[in-house]
């Protein structure tokens, strides 16, 4: 099994250009989720998605973000317009349905906004 | 979901045995145990799970209390390749979302 796929896997860009996030599911996961981790916050959920439709996405900071699950095997986060502060790792993750599953995570996108 | 208190950090000897406790005195029946681990640069890894019975996979050894308070995950004979921070999240059943914490950060020493 492949397992969950990222990219880019880096990306460096300037302040005020759009960034696109992509996540591959593990094939016959249901569910998706998008991750950021900081030194200063940890790892913290943005949204997650269940059968392609987004559950929560409380966890998303600000209108500049935003998520997309067009398909059950992918997803795309969306930064526009991008500042230093959203420079973080970005990690995506998929679990299948059923109770006492187990998430999976990708290796991450490392993001750096100058 | 309960929340989850372990210790900032931990060191332990190569080729013992590392005992990583967690707290978990509010946890509900529905809520799973779970650990994870973060390696340095990579994504957290899924070690074990379980509810109310000890568990054992190839990686580790899961202990819960069985008031189900607390639970300590238990890696055998640690390596160097062990180093690293480790989760213990408290999990609804269901298609539900990992919520982390800070976790303990364990250093394996020669």
């Amino acid at each position: 099994d492949a397992g969950v796929i990222q990219s880019p896997r880096h990306e460096v860009t300037e302040m005020g250009q759009e960034v696109t996030l992509r996540c591959k599911p593990i094939s016959g996961h249901n569910s998706l989720f998008w991750y950021r981790q900081t030194m200063m916050r940890g790892l913290e959920l943005l949204i997650y998605f269940n059968n392609n439709v987004p559950i929560d996405d409380s966890g998303m900071p600000e209108d500049r973000f935003s998520a997309k699950m067009p398909n059950a095997s992918f997803s795309t986060l969306k930064i526009q317009p991008s500042e230093p502060r959203d420079s973080a790792v970005y990690f995506c993750a998929s679990s299948p349905t059923g109770t006492g599953n187990t998430i999976y995570f990708g290796e991450g996108s490392w993001l750096t906004v100058v | 979901d309960a929340k989850t208190t372990q210790p900032p950090s931990m060191d332990c000897a190569e080729g013992r045995a590392a005992n990583l406790p967690c707290n978990h005195s509010t946890i509900s029946g529905n809520e799973y145990v779970y650990w994870y681990r973060q390696i340095h640069s990579q994504g957290p890894q899924y070690i074990i799970h379980g509810l109310k019975n000890n568990e054992t996979n190839e990686m580790a050894s899961l202990i819960i209390t069985e008031d189900r308070k607390s639970s300590t995950l238990i890696l055998p004979h640690a390596t160097l390749r062990d180093t690293a921070v480790y989760y213990c999240i408290a999990r609804r059943s269901g298609n539900t979302p990992l919520v982390f914490g800070k976790g303990t950060r364990l250093s394996v020493i020669a």
